[in-house]
């Protein structure tokens, strides 16, 4: 079982509509979870961290955190064209204490 | 001026070619990582640095050296590169490491093994 897992995508999305993204752990202790985004060719930007089970806002994005199930999500609301990227899931891992990424899910926003 | 600068920004280079690789960072931080990133595979994670001291070694080769003289610098010298090493090399940082730390970013180099 991979570490840290997403689906790959591409997750296709109007322009104006929520974008939901997933992401699944195996380390049950974990404690903090980011999400990075990272466009073509560039380099992963961090965009939100979560560290208490619940809902955490930042402007359009809301990284929500579940313990008990071992997830966390990533909503973007009003998506945009320039948000059609590739969004890392990253967990620090208790094991060697060392930030671990999914493979990534890639974001098409569609006018 | 980023917070975490690499050069160079592409490299193609033989495989009996020696290079380095350079990783400056301008933001007071203390820890610093190499991360190798494969087409279709996640980021993975090289070694880690903490002052200046290498804390982690992921298995690998030899063939990657890396050297920390200061908190600032990072460089990974490379020799004998095979075709399988041509990948986007990723150096980042954090205020330290161990939990709740995010890590940023530089902008990668571009390696191209021939």
């Amino acid at each position: 079982q991979k570490e840290v897992e997403q689906n790959s995508g591409p997750l296709s999305v109007p322009e104006g509509a929520i974008a939901s993204l997933n992401c699944t752990y195996s380390d049950r202790v974990s404690q903090s979870f980011f999400w990075y985004r990272q466009y073509s060719g560039k380099s992963p930007e961090l965009i939100m961290s979560i560290y208490s089970n619940g809902d955490k806002e930042d402007g359009r994005f809301t990284a929500q955190l579940n313990k008990a199930s071992q997830y966390v999500s990533l909503l973007i609301r009003d998506s945009q064209p320039s948000d059609s990227a590739t969004y890392l899931c990253a967990v620090i891992v208790a094991a060697g204490n060392k930030l671990t990424f999914g493979g990534g899910t890639r974001v098409l926003v569609k006018p | 001026e980023t917070g975490v600068t690499q050069t160079p920004r592409h490299l193609v280079m033989g495989m009996t070619n020696k290079k380095s690789l350079k990783c400056e960072q301008h933001l007071g931080h203390n820890a610093m990582y190499w991360y190798k990133q494969s087409a279709k595979k996640p980021l993975e994670l090289m070694f880690v640095y903490s002052l200046e001291e290498r804390v982690e070694n992921n298995s690998v080769p030899s063939r990657f050296s890396p050297e920390c003289p200061n908190s600032s610098h990072l460089f990974l010298h490379l020799h004998t590169l095979q075709p399988e090493d041509s990948a986007l090399y990723l150096c980042a940082s954090s205020t330290r490491t161990g939990s709740n730390q995010p890590q940023h970013f530089g902008d990668g180099t571009r390696l191209s093994i021939l």
